[in-house]
């Protein structure tokens, strides 16, 4: 079973602080996403990362997937209260008949003005 | 370039109700998976649909089914519903056919259910 652990679980910080947030796994995936998701609302699709050691930049966010691929973490420099969010990380394993994404539970950001 | 849509939004429904959910995917994408989140949970894995056929199925009881039709759409159906059963359901498409294509998924904006 494939389990995605998530931290923090919550985090609360004030505008134009940084912050980073932790996506690790005992499992090697094919790829892996970033999700930000609001209340009542899907996640929307941030980035896909695929390479091991890969760091995609998107504005202020800065995502890395780990040299192994089991791991992945989201930067965010100078957060601003438009970032305020469900933050989602998610696992794929290609090939094979698994088609699945795993999530994990979410990181809730809340960026105080 | 039409997004992923779901109908309807929010619906109430009773414990032993049926209930369907529908799902257009996005423009394009010919692959739709079903996805349950529980509130302050990650979405889990429910089933997902391709070319019409159910081609992996997460732990979920039988009560779950599903359908997709030659235009892609899909619904889930849930039988017998119980307490449990409320949450987001999120259906979300992609397209087979690249490499990463499968992995790389959209979701739609969720029907909210709620079971009484």
């Amino acid at each position: 079973t494939q389990l995605l652990e998530q931290s923090p679980q919550f985090l609360s910080i004030q505008e134009g602080e940084n912050l980073t947030v932790y996506c690790n796994s005992s499992s090697v995936f094919s790829s892996l996403q970033w999700y930000r998701q609001e209340p009542g609302e899907g996640p929307v699709l941030l980035v896909t990362v695929v390479t091991g050691g890969e760091v995609k930049k998107l504005k202020r966010l800065t995502f890395q997937f780990g040299d192994a691929r089991k791991d992945s973490s989201l930067h965010i420099t100078a957060a601003q209260p438009g970032d305020t969010g469900l933050y989602l990380c998610a696992g794929a394993v290609s090939g094979g008949s698994n088609y699945k994404l795993t999530f994990g539970k979410g990181t809730l950001l809340t960026v105080n003005p | 370039d039409a997004g992923v849509t779901q109908s309807p939004t929010h619906l109430i429904k009773t414990r032993g109700q049926q209930v369907t959910l529908r799902c257009s995917p996005k423009s394009g994408h010919d692959t739709v998976s079903w996805y349950q989140q529980a509130l302050g949970q990650g979405p889990q894995f429910i089933f997902q649909y391709y070319e019409e056929e159910e081609r992996q199925r997460g732990n979920f009881p039988d009560r779950f089914s599903g359908h997709q039709f030659p235009n892609y759409s899909s619904e889930l159906n849930v039988n017998a519903l119980l307490l449990g059963d409320s949450a987001l359901y999120l259906c979300a498409s992609s397209l087979e056919g690249t490499e990463t294509s499968t992995d790389t998924q959209y979701f739609g904006p969720g029907t909210r259910l709620t079971v009484l």
